[in-house]
């Protein structure tokens, strides 16, 4: 079992509409999760931090849910340019603090 | 503005010919990372400097090397690059270890391999 995993997508949405996915991790000692965006051919950028209580920024929403361990992304109101490949990163504890897991990402196409 | 600066963009080496990447940054952080990336794939970690102080992780091939000179650069040593070795390398960095969930990327350096 991979340890952070994602559905590849991609996931074919109306513009306007409102998508969400999620991202499972194995490791129940994981200590903190992101969500990284990344253009086709382009680096990955910081999105948002999920916090244990929820994260809203915009239309983006992170939600942690510790006991199923996965981690959920929101996006509402879709816009063209939310069109993009959004990691899962877990960061783990420990010796190897510096150590972020990637997940693969979801392919997001946000149609006009 | 502050930023991470990777060259080249595209880079085409033959294979077993050694090739180096390089990235700079700006933002005067301590920690620098290398990673790899193939389509469709999560970005895989080679190694990091923690200022001089260089972690290579346990799966990264011999053929990988790194060279930070200074705080501002970075290499990417290939000593004979093969087939398999085709992708994107990403440089990124991080304020310190402290922080390693908020990196700045480079916009990588694209390595076709003929």
């Amino acid at each position: 079992r991979k340890e952070v995993e994602q559905d590849p997508g991609p996931f074919n949405v109306p513009e306007g509409a409102t998508v969400a996915f999620n991202c499972t991790y194995s490791n129940s000692a994981s200590q903190s999760f992101f969500w990284y965006r990344q253009d086709c051919r382009k680096e990955p950028k910081l999105l948002m931090s999920v916090y244990s209580s929820g994260n809203e920024d915009g239309r983006f929403t992170a939600q942690l849910n510790r006991a199923s361990q996965y981690i959920s992304l929101l996006i509402r109101d879709s816009k063209l340019s939310d069109s993009a490949t959004y990691l899962c990163v877990v960061n783990l504890p420990g010796d190897s603090n510096y150590q972020l897991i990637w997940g693969a990402g979801t392919k997001l196409i946000i149609k006009p | 503005d502050a930023m991470v600066i990777q060259n080249p963009r595209y880079q085409v080496t033959q294979f077993g010919k050694p090739v180096t990447l390089s990235c700079s940054q700006t933002l005067n952080h301590n920690v620098m990372y290398w990673y790899q990336q193939k389509s469709s794939q999560a970005p895989k970690l080679l190694f990091h400097y923690y200022d001089k102080d260089f972690n290579n992780e346990a799966d990264t091939p011999d053929n990988f090397q790194s060279r930070r000179p200074n705080t501002s650069f970075c290499f990417l040593d290939i000593r004979s690059p093969g087939l398999g070795d085709a992708a994107m390398y990403l440089c990124a960095t991080s304020r310190d270890l402290t922080e390693t969930y908020e990196q700045y990327f480079g916009p990588g350096t694209r390595l076709t391999v003929t």
